[in-house]
């Protein structure tokens, strides 16, 4: 089954500076991948998507992410980081060319990112 | 209408009791989900309906039981939970299952369930 892998369960950064959170997936045909962000006690919130259209994709809150197919990343990046990104930060793929009830979104492990002032 | 509603928000039963949570979408999206999520892990798939029909159950024991009642509304009745069961219980939506999954899911804010 096709899944993604979170590098580093915990991130550190300072207020400012750049976010780099790293995802790549395990397949040789390129899934639908998504960013989530989920804030204490709360549910998950969609950041942003690659669906095929374009390599760059940006998100809300200033995020943005690209996908790279030689390397099989997905990195999520933002170029100043605010207080208020602190969360968790989930990685997720669908498979593509399953079809019907393989359309299973799935997690990677999850990356915490905390913001020192 | 572009969000997922679950009630109730936190909820605390017995290992005897039988409990409802409940989850609402007015997106017309005609594929919902019930996800769990323990303390500090990601989210696991536990059933998929599709067109109000259950298309996936990933093994979840028998003390769980969804129900798609209509389009718009999806249950998971709880009897006989284990403390072990504690856990957010998150529901999502998307457009449509079989066709292209483009627009991600829709995540509602989830019910914090703790058996005692």
């Amino acid at each position: 089954a096709q899944s993604v892998t979170q590098l580093g369960s915990h991130v550190s950064v300072s207020e400012g500076a750049l976010v780099l959170l790293r995802c790549n997936y395990s397949s040789s045909v390129p899934p639908y991948l998504f960013w989530y962000v989920q804030y204490p006690n709360q549910g998950l919130q969609l950041l942003l998507k690659y669906t095929s259209a374009a390599t760059l994709v940006k998100g809300i809150n200033g995020f943005e992410a690209e996908f790279k197919k030689s390397e099989t990343s997905f990195h999520l990046t933002k170029p100043s980081a605010h207080m208020s990104d602190a969360a968790e930060y989930f990685c997720a793929v669908i498979p593509t060319g399953s079809g019907g009830s393989n359309y299973k979104l799935t997690f990677g492990k999850g990356t915490l990112l905390t913001v020192n002032p | 209408d572009t969000e997922v509603t679950q009630t109730p928000k936190h909820l605390v039963m017995g290992m005897t009791n039988k409990k409802s949570l409940k989850c609402e979408q007015h997106m017309g999206h005609r594929a919902m989900y019930w996800y769990k999520q323990k303390a500090k892990k990601p989210p696991e798939l536990m059933f998929v309906y599709s067109y109000e029909k259950l298309s996936i159950n990933e093994s979840v024991p028998s003390r769980f039981s969804p129900e798609c009642p209509n389009s718009s509304l999806l249950n998971l009745h709880l009897h006989a939970l284990q403390p072990e069961d504690s856990a957010l219980y998150l529901c999502a939506s998307s457009q449509d299952q079989r066709g292209q999954p483009t627009k991600g899911y829709t995540f509602g804010s989830g019910t914090r369930l703790t058996v005692v």
